[in-house]
């Protein structure tokens, strides 16, 4: 398997503009999260989905970001305005059930953005 | 919420000295622990986990330890190599598959 998947790599857009960043899990994973990591606040779980379904977004930090995932393979991360302090590299990982629980997470290679 | 403290933030050691690396949690509930290793550019890597009913765990020159009672697990890397320089973080989970990260460690190895 590749992995999980992010696109794009690198993003930088003007501040009030709409930024989609896209990831693809392993395939058979149930599980998907997707991440922001900034210098000041660390690795931050924005919003987790569980079988397609959003469990946990209480990490979303406004209306402005909204996530999606329409089928087991792909997933939308979406900010609309963006502002310069979305500034950040979002993740994607995803992983599957465990008997006992967690299971290892896997990472994408993540999404730069600059919001400028 | 879970709060996760990692220290120290930042870790030099020579190479073939041993680095160790402390967390303490906040919920009594979390009873998953892994460790990730994040280089630079990349995402962040499973190194290795523990679970509550574990008090050590070892894979070649990497151990975890947990202490439940005290609410605090370790990272021990021994006979440290250059390659062995990044990020590392440890994280909590109470099994319900959140996980709660550090601030990071940065390790740097020096030949």
């Amino acid at each position: 398997d590749a992995g999980v998947i992010q696109s794009p790599r690198h993003e930088v857009t003007e501040m009030g503009q709409e930024v989609t960043l896209r990831c693809k899990p392993i395939s058979g994973h149930d599980y998907l999260f997707w991440y922001r990591q900034t210098m000041m606040r660390g690795l931050e779980l924005l919003i987790y989905f569980n079988n397609n379904v959003p469990i946990d977004d209480s990490g979303m930090p406004e209306d402005r970001f909204s996530a999606k995932m329409p089928n087991a393979s792909f997933s939308t991360l979406k900010i609309q305005p963006s502002e310069p302090r979305d500034s950040a590299v979002y993740f994607c990982a995803s992983s599957s059930q465990g008997a006992r629980g967690n299971t290892e997470a896997f990472f994408g290679q993540g999404t730069r953005l600059t919001v400028v | 919420g879970e709060n996760v403290e990692q220290h120290p933030s930042t870790l030099s050691v020579q190479e073939g000295d041993s680095a160790v690396i402390k967390c303490t949690y906040s919920d009594s509930a979390s009873n998953y622990f892994p460790w990730y290793k994040q280089e630079l550019g990349k995402g962040p890597q499973l190194i290795i986990d523990i679970r509550s009913n574990v008090g050590e765990k070892k894979d070649q020159r990497i151990a975890v330890t947990l202490n439940k009672t005290a609410k605090h697990f370790s990272l021990h890397i021994t006979e440290t190599q250059p390659e062995d320089s990044a990020v590392y973080f440890c994280a909590a989970s109470k099994g319900d598959y959140k996980l709660s990260f550090g601030a990071g460690t940065t390790v740097t190895v020096r030949a």
